[in-house]
């Protein structure tokens, strides 16, 4: 059965860093992996779609990666803001998904002005 | 364009009690979805569609049921609210499955006491 694990749950940095987020998961055979926002109150928020046929994307100051042989992908923040402030939440589709996306819990970021 | 609309933003039910989670998209997205979110965890789906007159279930359906008249209206119906229900309820929907994202409703909070 696949999981989808993100660590850290929390993160709190001083704005302007550069950071890290992880996701893994168990199964190798996913079809995409996506990263999504959440704000309090507020729905989920597309960020990066990456294909299992690459690697990496780039939308602005993120960039996700992927590596399915290890099971893992990270989505690195450059010169972070308080505006990044959400949690973020990795999901995977699988090849035999019967429609469902494997979702992580999220890590909790918080940008410290 | 709306996108997905969800109401009630928030409801407090008593244990027996029954209601409605109403959900309409304007991007006439052929897939629709359900997910419940508890603290802490990640999204589940419930239920999905992949077309008006279709759904079926997924990986938490029990004490739910859905129905699909129309392209825009995926409403989600609780019979006799259990505190197990108590959640977070976001409505999605995607034009296919898997390939693209999926775009949220901004949620509906449900107390069962």
């Amino acid at each position: 059965k696949q999981e989808v694990t993100q660590i850290p749950a929390a993160l709190s940095v001083p704005e302007g860093e550069n950071l890290v987020l992880n996701c893994s998961f168990t199964d190798s055979a996913i079809y995409n992996l996506q990263w999504f926002r959440q704000d309090p109150g507020k729905g989920l928020t597309s960020l990066l779609l990456i294909q299992s046929s690459q690697r990496e994307q780039t939308s602005g100051r993120l960039n996700a990666s992927l590596d399915k042989s290890s099971g893992r992908s990270t989505l690195y923040i450059a010169a972070s803001q308080p505006g990044d402030s959400a949690t973020y939440l990795c999901a995977v589709y699988l090849m035999d998904s019967n429609y469902q996306l494997i979702w992580g819990a999220g890590t909790k970021l918080i940008i410290k002005p | 364009n709306a996108g997905v609309t969800q109401t009630p933003k928030f409801r407090i039910l008593k244990i027996g009690q029954s209601m409605t989670l109403q959900c309409t998209q304007d991007m006439n997205h052929n897939y629709m979805y359900w997910y419940r979110q508890d603290p802490g965890m990640g999204l589940k789906l419930i239920y999905y569609s992949v077309g008006a007159g279709i759904t079926d279930k997924g990986e938490v359906p029990n004490g739910y049921n859905v129905s699909r008249s129309t392209t825009e209206d995926f409403p989600l119906r609780l019979e006799l609210a259990a505190p197990s229900q108590t959640s977070v309820y976001f409505c999605a929907s995607s034009p296919l499955a898997g390939a693209e994202t999926q775009y949220f409703g901004p949620g509906t909070r449900l107390l069962v006491l």
